[in-house]
């Protein structure tokens, strides 16, 4: 079955301790790209990935890392997670014949 | 940076009525998408269509678009309980590239 995963779904950590959420695609799709939602603000980009080794920053990219070591791989880093980071993320994939985009099914992340 | 404004922010409606949903942008755009965001989880495409197209059709569903007001609308016709969702347009630019830009959303309620 066609479709991207993350994880974890859940999380609460606290201010400062490093987390990595994972986030795979099984399309073979080259691009990816990382959102945040947050009430009444919508979807976010926070970092894109064109293919591998091709990263760049989206709309809120402050305190946030990534990396695309491989095509289907695609995890999102917070150095040191802060409470302003509690949000609803999602993951995307898609494929540069069509501009039409895959989510994963979210993860929810509390930092207090 | 935010390029879809959708309106109306919610909407109840009846099962058997139609439901219309507007968006409007910014900018010149290649395509705009409409996707549905059930309570909590990922979004699920619906439609794309061109910025060369004036409508589009996809079951139930009818989607205009305007590029001389830079307006887009949706239309759910014969609205189901499971319709239930929130409605996002996004649009995508003239970069060469998969970059969505997504509005801040309409939620649907459908009752029985």
């Amino acid at each position: 079955e066609a479709q991207v995963t993350q994880n974890p779904r859940y999380l609460i950590t606290v201010t400062g301790k490093k987390l990595t959420v994972t986030c795979s695609q099984n399309m073979n799709h080259e691009y990816m790209s990382w959102y945040r939602q947050d009430p009444g603000l919508g979807l976010r980009q926070i970092y894109y990935s064109m293919n591998v080794e091709v990263t760049d920053k989206g709309d809120v990219p402050e305190g946030y890392k990534v990396s695309r070591k491989e095509k289907r791989n695609f995890p999102l880093i917070l150095e040191s997670p802060s409470p302003n980071q509690t949000s609803l993320y999602f993951c995307a994939s898609g494929t540069g014949n069509t501009y039409e985009q895959y989510f994963g099914p979210g993860t929810r992340l509390t930092v207090t | 940076s935010q390029q879809g404004e959708e309106d109306p922010q919610a909407l109840s409606i009846q099962e058997g009525e139609n439901a219309t949903m507007n968006c409007s942008y910014k900018t010149s755009i290649n395509n705009l998408q409409w996707y549905r965001q059930n309570s909590g989880r990922g979004l699920v495409h619906l439609i794309l269509i061109r910025s060369n197209e004036r409508e589009k059709h996809s079951g139930r569903l009818r989607v205009t678009l305007d590029t001389s007001k830079k307006s887009s609308s949706l239309l759910i016709t014969a609205s189901r309980a499971a319709d239930t969702a929130s409605y996002f347009c996004a649009t995508a630019m003239n970069t060469g590239f998969q970059k969505l830009v997504f509005g801040t959303g309409t939620r649907l309620l459908v009752s029985p």
